[in-house]
């Protein structure tokens, strides 16, 4: 069975610009979670989506946005990109969400750098 | 709000155990993660726990948890070279994907 992938792995934007990264989940999970990484401020989760409907947001200005298709893909959309924004970005796939059977099933990131 | 704490660094011997440490605050945690961290890559699951667990074995990894003190640990048997790595806690409550995690404890096992 496939992974949790991720699009781009890497990406280079400046200032201003915006961005949407793309996670595609374990086939079968219909949860979807996003986490910023930065050595800072450590893994912080942003938002998780379940049956096309965020059901859980973290603590992040509303430049950061998601959504969830049917088929489960997900994408997160950064507008007005700041300097901080540069992080790892991880998405992380379950079936249910949480504890046994729900585990989080982390990609491989999305390296966002901005200049 | 819920926070998780972590050891920064932890250096071993190759052939010896490794012992990492966390500290929660949630009282109301119910699930206790260890995932694991290489370079450049995302998160595997190591393991995990229930709050109403003291124990559990898998393999080389044991994890302990005191849920009187909110602390919780993964001690690594036979720690390779393989295994460094940088570890994190997190905690889920009530079932929820949400995951507070650790600042992580990079460890370093030499030959």
């Amino acid at each position: 069975k496939a992974g949790v992938t991720q699009t781009p792995r890497y990406l280079i934007k400046t200032r201003g610009q915006q961005v949407t990264l793309s996670c595609s989940p374990i086939s079968g999970h219909r949860s979807v979670s996003w986490y910023q990484q930065t050595p800072g401020q450590g893994l912080q989760f942003l938002f998780e989506y379940f049956s096309e409907t965020q059901r859980n947001k973290g603590n992040f200005p509303g430049r950061f946005s998601g959504r969830q298709f049917s088929n489960s893909r997900s994408e997160m959309n950064v507008s007005t990109l700041e300097l901080g924004d540069s992080a790892l970005y991880l998405c992380a796939s379950s079936t249910v969400g949480g504890g046994p059977g729900g585990e989080q099933f982390f990609g491989p990131g999305t390296r966002l750098t901005v200049l | 709000g819920e926070d998780v704490e972590q050891s920064l660094f932890l250096s071993v011997r190759e052939g010896d155990s490794s012992v990492i440490n966390c500290t929660y605050t949630d009282s109301s945690s119910t699930y206790l993660y260890w995932y694991k961290q290489e370079p450049g890559a995302g998160l595997q699951l190591l393991t995990y726990i229930f709050s109403n667990m003291d124990m559990k074995q898998d393999q080389r990894l044991t994890v302990l948890l005191n849920k009187k003190d909110k602390h919780l640990s993964l001690r690594i048997a036979d720690t390779q070279t393989g295994d460094s790595a940088i570890y994190f806690c997190a905690e889920s409550s009530s079932g929820y994907s949400t995951l507070t995690f650790g600042k992580g404890t990079m460890l370093l096992v030499s030959p």
